[in-house]
């Protein structure tokens, strides 16, 4: 099955400074990788994602990049502000396993001091 | 705004005791998930579906967990009896199943304390 590394497990960023958090995957065949934001008790949701055939999105201050001949890709948060304080997590689509399995990083908990 | 539900929120119960977790996937959505959240091991499967069906749930400890979809509005997760280590936040996903993209949306949550 697919393998997914994410970095660091955690930051901390001053407020209106740049995060960056890195993912690696292992099986060239994924075609799909979604961000999820946690934060504290609550659910994690989708905050962006990306699909194997565009290299990057943005979404106001989120971008997501992606390099598939590396197979990592990252998501880059700007102007960063207290409440971007969460867990994130990065997931990667198997297609070579039943549609619909995502695997996740182990998170990364970011914290913005204001 | 369609949401993932689950009930109940907040579960403490004793060790040995029989413990039942309730998920409603999304209307339409086919495919359910449930996840184990714990510091140590961060979001684990435990198993999936899909119209229903069990598709994997090699990540559940077979002994003692129990999933199943009686119907395409009612996802259950069953453990007995509970154990401590089972003490974790348990998370109910639901997803068109979408190939190569399939959005996971995910419930609120149980917490399970087990004494």
């Amino acid at each position: 099955g697919e393998n997914v590394e994410q970095h660091p497990s955690t930051l901390s960023v001053q407020e209106g400074d740049s995060a960056v958090i890195k993912c690696t995957y292992s099986d060239s065949a994924s075609n799909y990788f979604p961000w999820y934001k946690q934060e504290l008790g609550k659910r994690p949701q989708l905050i962006i994602d990306i699909r194997s055939n565009v290299g990057e999105k943005k979404d106001q201050r989120i971008a997501v990049t992606l390099n598939k001949t590396a197979k990592h890709f990252s998501l880059h948060i700007t102007e960063t502000q207290p409440e971007d304080s969460a867990v994130y997590f990065c997931a990667a689509v198997y297609r070579g396993s039943t549609l619909g399995r995502l695997y996740f990083g182990r998170g990364t908990q970011l914290t913005v001091w204001p | 705004d369609a949401r993932v539900t689950q009930t109940p929120r907040d579960k403490v119960t004793e060790m040995g005791q029989e413990v039942t977790m309730r998920c409603q996937p999304i209307l339409g959505h086919n495919t359910v998930f449930w996840y184990r959240q714990t510091m140590m091991q961060g979001l684990e499967l435990l198993a999936y579906f899909r119209n229903r069906a069990p598709l994997d749930d090699s990540g559940m400890p077979k002994d003692r967990f129990s999933a199943e979809m009686p119907d395409a509005t009612l996802a259950t997760l069953k453990i007995q009896p509970s154990e401590p280590r089972d003490s974790a936040v348990y998370f109910c996903a639901s997803g068109l199943g979408l190939a190569g993209a399939d959005t996971q949306y995910f419930g609120p949550g149980t917490r399970l304390t087990v004494l």
